[in-house]
C-alpha cells in the first residue's frame, strides 16, 4: 500500500496567487513526521517545512504553510504569493515512529508546479 | 546542501561495469541513506546505515551493495551495472532519528546512465 499519495501530477498557478499541493498519508503509528521538499530543475532537494504528528499548531515557514488535518490524514502544502522561482517538483514525505525511532523517509511521487507570469 | 557531498556527479557506464558512488558528510550524523529517483516514482530507499559498520536494506536493494567503514562516508556499489539502474542517486544523512524537523540533509545527486 502506498504510504504517501500526491494526486496532482501537475499544477499551474498565476504569479502572486496562492496554491495548495495535496498530500495524504497512511500510517497506523501515532508518532510520525511529515515533510515537504522542493526540487528545482537543477535537481537538489530543498527542505521546506515539517509537521510532527503531535504538534498542536500547523507549521509555517515564511510563504509556506502546512494544512495538517490529522483525522483525514492529509498534510497539504500551501504556498502564498507564488513566485516564478517556485516552479519546481514538490515532494511530500513521511517518517514513521519518531518516538520509537524509524530509519526510513518515504516519499510521494511528487507534484510539478508551474508558476505563470 | 552544505555538509553532504556526493561523487561523482555524472557517470556513464556500460552494462556489466562496476562502480562506486561516494557520499561524505561532515556533520557527525549517525544515519546515512541512499535513494534513487526515477521519473514519476519519487525517491525510493536503496540502503541505509544507522551507524559506522552497519548497513540495512531499503525498498529497492537488489543490484546494489553498500559499506560504512567510516562514520562520515557511505559507499554505494554497483557490481554489474544494468540499464535498469539508470537513475539519479541521492545520498542523505541525519542526526538521531528521535529528532524531527529538518535534520535530514541531502546531497546534490549523482546522475548515472548505464548503456
Amino acid at each position: 500500500a502506498q504510504k504517501i499519495t500526491q494526486t496532482q501530477p501537475g499544477m499551474f498557478v498565476q504569479e502572486k496567487e496562492a496554491v495548495t499541493l495535496d498530500c495524504t498519508y497512511d500510517t497506523s503509528d501515532p508518532s510520525y513526521g511529515l515533510f515537504w521538499y522542493k526540487q528545482p530543475s537543477s535537481g537538489e532537494m530543498i527542505f521546506l517545512i515539517y509537521q510532527g504528528s503531535y504538534d498542536q499548531q500547523n507549521a509555517t515557514e515564511g510563504r509556506y504553510s502546512l494544512n495538517f488535518q490529522k483525522a483525514r490524514k492529509s498534510a497539504n502544502l500551501v504556498i502564498s504569493a507564488s513566485q516564478l522561482g517556485d516552479s519546481a517538483m514538490y515532494f511530500c514525505a513521511m517518517r514513521e515512529g519518531i518516538q520509537g525511532g524509524s530509519e526510513k523517509l518515504v516519499f510521494g511521487k511528487g507534484t510539478k508546479l508551474t508558476v505563470n507570469p | 546542501n552544505a555538509g553532504v557531498t556526493q561523487t561523482p556527479k555524472f557517470r556513464v557506464l556500460k552494462t556489466g561495469q562496476s562502480m562506486t558512488l561516494l557520499c561524505a558528510q561532515d556533520m557527525n550524523h549517525e544515519y546515512m541513506y541512499w535513494y534513487r529517483q526515477d521519473p514519476g516514482m519519487g525517491l525510493r530507499l536503496i540502503h541505509y546505515s544507522v551507524g559506522e559498520g552497519t548497513t540495512a536494506k531499503g525498498e529497492v536493494p537488489d543490484g546494489y551493495n553498500v559499506s560504512r567503514l567510516k562514520k562520515q562516508n557511505f559507499l554505494l556499489g554497483l557490481e554489474s551495472a544494468a540499464p535498469s539502474q539508470t537513475s539519479v542517486y541521492f545520498c542523505a544523512s541525519s542526526r538521531d532519528r528521535r529528532f524531527s524537523g529538518n535534520t535530514i540533509y541531502f546531497g546534490e545527486g549523482s546522475w548515472l546512465t548505464v548503456v
